[in-house]
């Protein structure tokens, strides 16, 4: 069973603070990943994507991935209490053609 | 505005009924999707289309069944066979075949009684 693991929180940082959400996965051949925010009661939102081993920033964001450890990363700078939500990460299933394999979900809480 | 519409947002049954889901999008997407998820678990895949007339089982499809008569549309009937389908439905789609970020619907709430 291919798996892909969070803690799932919460984890609570002070606002301003550097949240870091991290997320390992079990099918080695994976290739692309994701992160999605999800506010209660609403659908998952798309956040970054990566698909290279390193870094990838866009604003506040920063995904990390290390295919060798299986291990990709989300780092919140600047955290607001609007980045309160759960946050998905998600991977794709190298077994099958456009399927992803989506963890429990980490609670963030940004405290004021 | 291009996005996938689910309807209806809440939607209440009583058990041993048939209840159909709707999911449409104007994105032109090839691939959709159904998610179930459940409180503190993650989304599980129900069913999942790459092109008109053609799906696969996701990982709990036992209970479920779709349709993809049109590229645009993707609904789902929750039957009576599926032994707990109180849950929040998500539909989504994405541009091509190969692995490539979902766009979400605004999900359907299920409650049967």
């Amino acid at each position: 069973q291919k798996e892909v693991e969070q803690n799932s929180g919460p984890l609570s940082v002070p606002e301003g603070a550097i949240a870091s959400l991290n997320c390992t996965y079990s099918d080695r051949g994976s290739q692309s990943f994701f992160w999605y925010r999800q506010y209660s009661g609403k659908s998952p939102e798309l956040i970054m994507f990566i698909y290279s081993n390193g870094d990838k920033e866009d604003g506040r964001f920063t995904a990390q991935l290390n295919k060798a450890s299986q291990y990709v990363s989300l780092l919140i700078r600047d955290s607001q209490p609007s980045d309160s939500a759960t946050y998905l990460c998600a991977v794709n299933d190298s077994g099958a053609t456009n399927k992803l394999i989506f963890g429990t979900g980490t609670l963030l809480a940004v405290q004021p | 505005d291009g996005g996938i519409t689910q309807s209806p947002k809440y939607l209440f049954r009583k058990e041993g009924q048939n209840v159909t889901l709707s999911c449409e999008q104007n994105l032109n997407h090839d691939a959709m999707y159904w998610y179930r998820q459940d409180p503190g678990q993650g989304l599980r895949l129900i069913y999942y289309s790459q092109i008109v007339n053609d799906f696969q089982k996701g990982d709990i499809a036992e209970g479920y069944s779709v349709s993809r008569e049109k590229k645009e549309s993707f609904p789902l009937t929750v039957t009576s066979a599926q032994k707990n389908p109180t849950a929040f439905y998500l539909c989504a789609s994405s541009p091509d075949r190969t692995a490539s970020p979902l766009h979400f619907g605004n999900g359907t709430r299920l409650t049967v009684t």
